[in-house]
């Protein structure tokens, strides 16, 4: 079935490191591609999104890029700040025929000052 | 707009007893979703319901759990009686159908449901 796959976390960096987190996709159509940002006692929020082959989406530093051909859509920041410390998810969605949002697992980041 | 409303913020209980979680969508948003997140199952789709009527429960994990939406602004999920592996954060979303692609859902700030 549809499903969604993300780098196993902890990922832990020093400040103004750069961040790769890898996600990975399966899926029947094309969906639109998101990753979603859970601060510590917070819902989850949209952090960006992209949703046909080969859009970038960019929100707060964070860069991904939709790769078809590769079926994955990598999370990505220049420089990560502490405040950047918080739970990362990869999702899909608008498959054909399916209401729902396929959430990853999620990413835990931890930044070091 | 105030977003998606949760309450309550923490709920602490003994076991047996009944507790309601409750949410208010966005408005006019006409899908709602209920989840659980635990440490060890990660974010859990428990049911969802379109123009308030639920779609899918499958995600429900036994009778003892049961989810209402009377309207389209107020959703419960109510489990009964609770257990201490019942223990969770509990997230209401929501979603506009035709912009679902687009925006996804937006989250509640959560239950945080603890059964002693």
């Amino acid at each position: 079935g549809d499903s969604v796959t993300q780098m196993e976390g902890p990922v832990t960096l020093s400040e103004e490191a750069f961040l790769t987190i890898n996600c990975t996709y399966t899926a029947t159509g094309y969906p639109s591609l998101f990753w979603y940002v859970q601060y510590p006692g917070e819902g989850l929020q949209l952090l960006l999104k992209a949703t046909k082959a080969d859009d970038k989406g960019s929100n707060k530093g964070f860069e991904a890029t939709y790769r078809k051909e590769t079926t994955s859509f990598h999370l990505e920041k220049g420089s990560v700040q502490v405040s950047d410390s918080a739970v990362y998810f990869c999702a899909l969605s608008g498959l054909a025929g399916d209401d729902k949002i396929i959430f990853g697992k999620g990413t835990r980041l931890h930044i070091l000052p | 707009d105030a977003g998606v409303i949760q309450s309550p913020r923490h709920e602490v209980t003994e076991m047996g007893q009944e507790v309601t979680l409750r949410c208010k969508p966005i408005s006019g948003h006409d899908y709602l979703f209920w989840y659980r997140q635990t440490m060890m199952r990660g974010l859990e789709l428990l049911i969802y319901f379109n123009n308030n009527v639920p779609i899918d429960d499958s995600g429900m994990p036994e009778d003892r759990f049961s989810a209402k939406m009377p309207n389209a602004s107020f959703s419960t999920l109510k489990i009964q009686p609770s257990e201490p592996r019942d223990s969770a954060v509990y997230f209401c979303a929501s979603s506009l159908d035709r912009a679902r692609p687009t925006y996804g859902y937006t989250f509640g700030s959560g239950t945080r449901l603890t059964v002693v």
